[in-house]
């Protein structure tokens, strides 16, 4: 099985601030990564896919880079509402996994 | 306006069955993978089955196979996912999302509850 590692578990970021995520596949994926973000008590939000590819109505300040077993979900200035936990999730073949979460909070 | 609506979930003692459904408006379901994803309390994300546009091939996480079952009716735009031998560890937040591999649509979920 592919697993997915997501560091740091929490990351403090004043807003303004840039905020770098990474994603560590345990073998080769190629770009066949998705990141999503979500709030408490909402679903998850699909945010990159293809591993740099933004969903629609995301925005450019949320960017994705990587590809084989490294990755990185970039937000150069975080704003209010971006706070949240944000999931790494692999796919292209089966099981599909997800990675542990990095937390985003207000320093 | 894209919607997943599930329902379904609620308290089930060990060893109990419940069935969820997914209703799905504002697209053709009948034209997309739909998948079930789960989220057990203060916990991640985990991916739970998936079904392709005509119900013809399924995927399942290891852990559920053979007690769950992922089913569609695509007259009816729903998804479904019998759920039979429920234990603790299935206690979670279900969600139906959209498209097989990567889920562009989340619906808000239904909570299931596994407890004697």
């Amino acid at each position: 099985e592919k697993v997915m590692t997501q560091s740091p578990a929490t990351l403090s970021v004043s807003p303004g601030e840039r905020a770098t995520l990474s994603c560590r596949a345990s073998q080769s994926i190629s770009n066949n990564l998705a990141w999503y973000q979500q709030k408490p008590g909402q679903a998850p939000r699909l945010l990159i896919y293809g591993a740099s590819t933004r969903a629609p109505g995301v925005p450019a300040r949320f960017s994705g880079s990587g590809s084989g077993t490294e990755f990185t979900l970039t937000i150069s200035s975080l704003q209010s509402e971006d706070f949240g936990v944000y999931y790494c999730q692999r796919y292209g073949s089966w099981p599909l996994t997800f990675g542990g979460g990095t937390k985003v909070e207000i320093k | 306006e894209v919607q997943l609506v599930e329902s379904g979930g609620g308290l089930v003692q060990p060893g109990g069955s419940l069935r969820l459904s997914c209703t799905a408006s504002g697209f053709t379901s009948s034209g997309h993978w739909m998948t079930w994803v789960r989220q057990a309390p203060g916990k991640g994300l985990e991916w739970v089955a998936n079904i392709n546009q005509i119900g013809g091939e399924t995927h399942y996480v290891d852990s559920v196979k053979g007690r769950f079952t992922i089913s569609r009716d695509n007259a009816k735009n729903s998804v479904f996912l019998q759920m039979n031998n429920l234990g603790v560890e299935d206690t979670a937040v279900y969600y139906c999302c959209r498209n097989g591999y990567t889920f562009d649509y989340w619906g808000q979920g239904t909570l299931v509850t596994v407890s004697s």
